[in-house]
Protein backbone atom coordinates (compact mmCIF):
# COMPACT_ATOMS: atom_id res chain seq x y z
CA UNK A 1 0.00 0.00 0.00
CA UNK A 2 1.01 3.63 -1.04
CA UNK A 3 1.76 5.68 2.09
CA UNK A 4 2.39 9.25 1.93
CA UNK A 5 4.98 11.25 5.04
CA UNK A 6 5.03 14.88 5.37
CA UNK A 7 7.66 16.19 7.65
CA UNK A 8 7.95 18.23 9.85
CA UNK A 9 3.90 17.72 11.15
CA UNK A 10 4.05 21.79 11.82
CA UNK A 11 6.66 24.47 10.67
CA UNK A 12 6.65 28.37 11.83
CA UNK A 13 8.59 31.04 10.04
CA UNK A 14 8.80 34.79 9.73
CA UNK A 15 7.01 36.61 7.39
CA UNK A 16 9.08 37.45 4.63
CA UNK A 17 10.84 33.91 4.62
CA UNK A 18 11.52 31.38 1.61
CA UNK A 19 10.41 27.62 2.92
CA UNK A 20 10.06 24.41 1.71
CA UNK A 21 7.51 21.74 2.92
CA UNK A 22 8.26 17.95 2.24
CA UNK A 23 6.30 15.33 0.91
CA UNK A 24 7.58 11.52 0.39
CA UNK A 25 5.86 7.93 -0.85
CA UNK A 26 6.84 5.34 -0.91
CA UNK A 27 5.79 3.79 -4.31
CA UNK A 28 7.37 5.64 -7.13
CA UNK A 29 4.26 4.34 -9.35
CA UNK A 30 2.33 7.41 -9.71
CA UNK A 31 0.66 9.27 -12.03
CA UNK A 32 -0.01 12.43 -10.43
CA UNK A 33 0.36 14.17 -7.24
CA UNK A 34 -1.70 16.94 -5.93
CA UNK A 35 -0.48 19.74 -3.50
CA UNK A 36 -3.61 20.95 -1.04
CA UNK A 37 -4.25 24.02 1.68
CA UNK A 38 -6.73 23.84 4.24
CA UNK A 39 -7.32 26.32 6.53
CA UNK A 40 -9.04 25.40 9.69
CA UNK A 41 -12.55 23.61 9.53
CA UNK A 42 -12.24 23.84 6.06
CA UNK A 43 -11.94 21.93 2.97
CA UNK A 44 -9.22 21.20 0.77
CA UNK A 45 -7.86 24.22 -2.05
CA UNK A 46 -6.31 22.43 -4.66
CA UNK A 47 -3.06 24.26 -5.39
CA UNK A 48 -1.15 22.36 -7.61
CA UNK A 49 -1.37 18.83 -9.79
CA UNK A 50 1.94 17.31 -11.30
CA UNK A 51 1.73 14.44 -13.93
CA UNK A 52 4.04 11.77 -13.45
CA UNK A 53 5.72 13.07 -16.50
CA UNK A 54 6.77 16.32 -15.03
CA UNK A 55 9.03 18.18 -12.91
CA UNK A 56 8.05 20.53 -11.71
CA UNK A 57 4.52 23.25 -11.65
CA UNK A 58 4.51 26.90 -10.74
CA UNK A 59 1.69 28.88 -9.73
CA UNK A 60 2.64 32.60 -8.16
CA UNK A 61 4.99 32.10 -5.60
CA UNK A 62 4.50 28.37 -5.53
CA UNK A 63 6.72 26.10 -7.08
CA UNK A 64 6.23 22.08 -6.52
CA UNK A 65 8.86 20.04 -7.78
CA UNK A 66 8.60 16.02 -8.07
CA UNK A 67 11.01 13.46 -8.14
CA UNK A 68 9.65 10.15 -8.90
CA UNK A 69 12.40 7.95 -8.75
CA UNK A 70 13.20 9.15 -5.10
CA UNK A 71 9.56 9.03 -4.31
CA UNK A 72 9.59 12.96 -3.01
CA UNK A 73 7.84 15.79 -3.81
CA UNK A 74 8.54 19.64 -2.48
CA UNK A 75 6.53 22.59 -2.25
CA UNK A 76 7.86 25.78 -2.63
CA UNK A 77 6.81 28.93 -1.25
CA UNK A 78 8.89 32.29 -1.56
CA UNK A 79 8.07 35.43 0.54
CA UNK A 80 5.76 33.95 2.81
CA UNK A 81 3.17 35.78 4.49
CA UNK A 82 0.67 35.42 7.28
CA UNK A 83 -2.21 34.43 5.00
CA UNK A 84 0.06 31.81 4.16
CA UNK A 85 -0.78 30.30 7.62
CA UNK A 86 -2.81 27.06 7.42
CA UNK A 87 -2.20 23.02 6.75
CA UNK A 88 -0.41 21.98 3.31
CA UNK A 89 -1.22 18.25 2.55
CA UNK A 90 0.03 16.56 -0.50
CA UNK A 91 -1.60 13.31 -2.13
CA UNK A 92 -0.51 10.51 -4.87
CA UNK A 93 -2.49 8.56 -7.31
CA UNK A 94 -1.49 5.53 -8.37
CA UNK A 95 -2.38 3.60 -11.69
CA UNK A 96 -5.53 2.21 -9.58
CA UNK A 97 -6.74 5.33 -9.38
CA UNK A 98 -6.77 5.85 -5.91
CA UNK A 99 -5.75 8.96 -3.51
CA UNK A 100 -3.43 8.40 -1.00
CA UNK A 101 -3.10 11.61 1.31
CA UNK A 102 -0.32 12.78 3.49
CA UNK A 103 -1.07 13.77 7.42
CA UNK A 104 0.08 17.58 6.13
CA UNK A 105 2.08 20.26 7.77
CA UNK A 106 0.78 22.70 9.80
CA UNK A 107 2.70 26.04 8.56
CA UNK A 108 2.34 29.35 11.02
CA UNK A 109 3.79 32.87 9.63
CA UNK A 110 4.60 35.01 12.16
CA UNK A 111 4.08 38.77 11.41
CA UNK B 1 -21.42 29.07 -5.82
CA UNK B 2 -19.37 26.30 -4.61
CA UNK B 3 -18.87 24.09 -7.27
CA UNK B 4 -19.05 21.24 -4.57
CA UNK B 5 -21.59 21.77 -2.27
CA UNK B 6 -21.96 19.82 1.17
CA UNK B 7 -25.28 19.46 3.16
CA UNK B 8 -25.62 19.96 6.39
CA UNK B 9 -22.34 21.79 7.06
CA UNK B 10 -22.93 20.73 10.48
CA UNK B 11 -24.89 18.32 12.69
CA UNK B 12 -25.40 16.86 16.26
CA UNK B 13 -26.95 13.69 16.36
CA UNK B 14 -27.37 11.25 19.05
CA UNK B 15 -26.38 7.01 19.16
CA UNK B 16 -28.09 5.04 17.09
CA UNK B 17 -29.99 7.76 14.84
CA UNK B 18 -29.91 7.49 10.97
CA UNK B 19 -27.68 10.30 9.26
CA UNK B 20 -27.32 11.29 5.76
CA UNK B 21 -24.86 13.45 4.28
CA UNK B 22 -25.18 14.86 0.91
CA UNK B 23 -23.18 16.22 -1.62
CA UNK B 24 -23.63 17.83 -4.85
CA UNK B 25 -21.31 19.06 -7.58
CA UNK B 26 -21.57 21.53 -10.64
CA UNK B 27 -18.25 20.62 -12.31
CA UNK B 28 -20.02 18.10 -14.74
CA UNK B 29 -17.24 15.43 -13.11
CA UNK B 30 -17.99 11.33 -13.36
CA UNK B 31 -16.09 10.71 -10.11
CA UNK B 32 -16.92 11.54 -6.99
CA UNK B 33 -15.70 10.10 -3.10
CA UNK B 34 -16.36 10.20 0.49
CA UNK B 35 -13.55 10.62 2.74
CA UNK B 36 -13.65 11.11 6.61
CA UNK B 37 -10.97 13.35 8.57
CA UNK B 38 -9.88 12.52 11.95
CA UNK B 39 -7.01 14.68 13.63
CA UNK B 40 -3.71 13.01 13.04
CA UNK B 41 -5.28 10.31 11.12
CA UNK B 42 -5.71 12.35 7.88
CA UNK B 43 -8.12 11.99 4.89
CA UNK B 44 -9.65 8.20 4.36
CA UNK B 45 -11.87 6.80 1.67
CA UNK B 46 -14.95 5.75 2.71
CA UNK B 47 -16.34 5.20 -0.69
CA UNK B 48 -16.29 6.32 -4.04
CA UNK B 49 -18.05 6.28 -7.56
CA UNK B 50 -16.54 6.60 -11.02
CA UNK B 51 -19.90 7.19 -12.47
CA UNK B 52 -23.63 6.51 -11.86
CA UNK B 53 -23.79 2.74 -12.01
CA UNK B 54 -20.01 2.38 -10.11
CA UNK B 55 -20.12 1.87 -6.57
CA UNK B 56 -16.85 1.14 -4.47
CA UNK B 57 -15.53 0.59 -1.11
CA UNK B 58 -13.19 2.45 0.45
CA UNK B 59 -10.84 1.67 3.33
CA UNK B 60 -13.07 2.63 6.13
CA UNK B 61 -16.66 1.32 4.47
CA UNK B 62 -17.90 -0.50 7.39
CA UNK B 63 -21.40 1.40 9.22
CA UNK B 64 -21.39 3.70 5.92
CA UNK B 65 -23.19 3.23 2.68
CA UNK B 66 -23.72 5.35 -0.28
CA UNK B 67 -26.20 6.56 -3.33
CA UNK B 68 -25.13 8.14 -6.57
CA UNK B 69 -28.81 9.47 -7.60
CA UNK B 70 -27.18 11.03 -10.55
CA UNK B 71 -23.91 12.01 -11.73
CA UNK B 72 -23.94 15.37 -9.76
CA UNK B 73 -25.50 13.64 -6.26
CA UNK B 74 -23.55 11.50 -4.34
CA UNK B 75 -25.22 10.79 -0.56
CA UNK B 76 -23.38 9.51 2.76
CA UNK B 77 -25.42 7.27 5.22
CA UNK B 78 -24.48 6.00 8.55
CA UNK B 79 -27.75 3.63 8.81
CA UNK B 80 -26.88 4.01 12.68
CA UNK B 81 -24.58 6.42 14.38
CA UNK B 82 -21.91 5.31 16.43
CA UNK B 83 -19.69 7.96 18.76
CA UNK B 84 -16.29 6.71 16.65
CA UNK B 85 -17.95 8.00 13.45
CA UNK B 86 -17.88 11.62 14.94
CA UNK B 87 -15.27 13.04 12.48
CA UNK B 88 -15.23 15.93 9.33
CA UNK B 89 -16.52 14.20 6.40
CA UNK B 90 -15.75 15.25 3.04
CA UNK B 91 -17.05 14.76 -0.59
CA UNK B 92 -14.65 15.38 -3.62
CA UNK B 93 -15.15 15.25 -7.04
CA UNK B 94 -12.63 14.34 -9.89
CA UNK B 95 -12.84 14.00 -13.97
CA UNK B 96 -11.41 10.93 -15.99
CA UNK B 97 -8.63 11.47 -18.22
CA UNK B 98 -7.40 9.82 -21.08
CA UNK B 99 -4.20 9.43 -22.24
CA UNK B 100 -2.28 6.81 -24.80
CA UNK B 101 -3.64 4.59 -21.22
CA UNK B 102 -6.13 1.85 -22.32
CA UNK B 103 -8.01 3.04 -19.50
CA UNK B 104 -9.18 6.41 -18.04
CA UNK B 105 -6.84 7.93 -14.67
CA UNK B 106 -8.32 10.13 -11.88
CA UNK B 107 -7.86 14.15 -12.84
CA UNK B 108 -7.59 17.17 -10.35
CA UNK B 109 -9.54 16.78 -6.68
CA UNK B 110 -11.80 19.28 -5.95
CA UNK B 111 -13.35 19.39 -2.28
CA UNK B 112 -15.90 20.66 -0.65
CA UNK B 113 -16.28 22.51 2.31
CA UNK B 114 -16.58 19.33 5.01
CA UNK B 115 -19.42 18.70 7.03
CA UNK B 116 -18.96 18.02 10.65
CA UNK B 117 -20.91 15.32 12.15
CA UNK B 118 -21.00 15.03 16.11
CA UNK B 119 -22.49 11.86 17.72
CA UNK B 120 -23.55 11.77 21.20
Amino acid sequence: KQEVTQIPAALSVPEGENLVLNCSFTDSAIYNLQWFRQDPGKGLTSLLLIQSSQREQTSGRLNASLDKSSGRSTLYIAASQPGDSATYLCAVTNTGNQFYFGTGTSLTVIP
Amino acid sequence: DADVTQTPRNRITKTGKRIMLECSQTKGHDRMYWYRQDPGLGLRLIYYSFDVKDINKGEISDGYSVSRQAQAKFSLSLESAIPNQTALYFCATSDSTRDRAIYPRTGELFFGEGSRLTVL
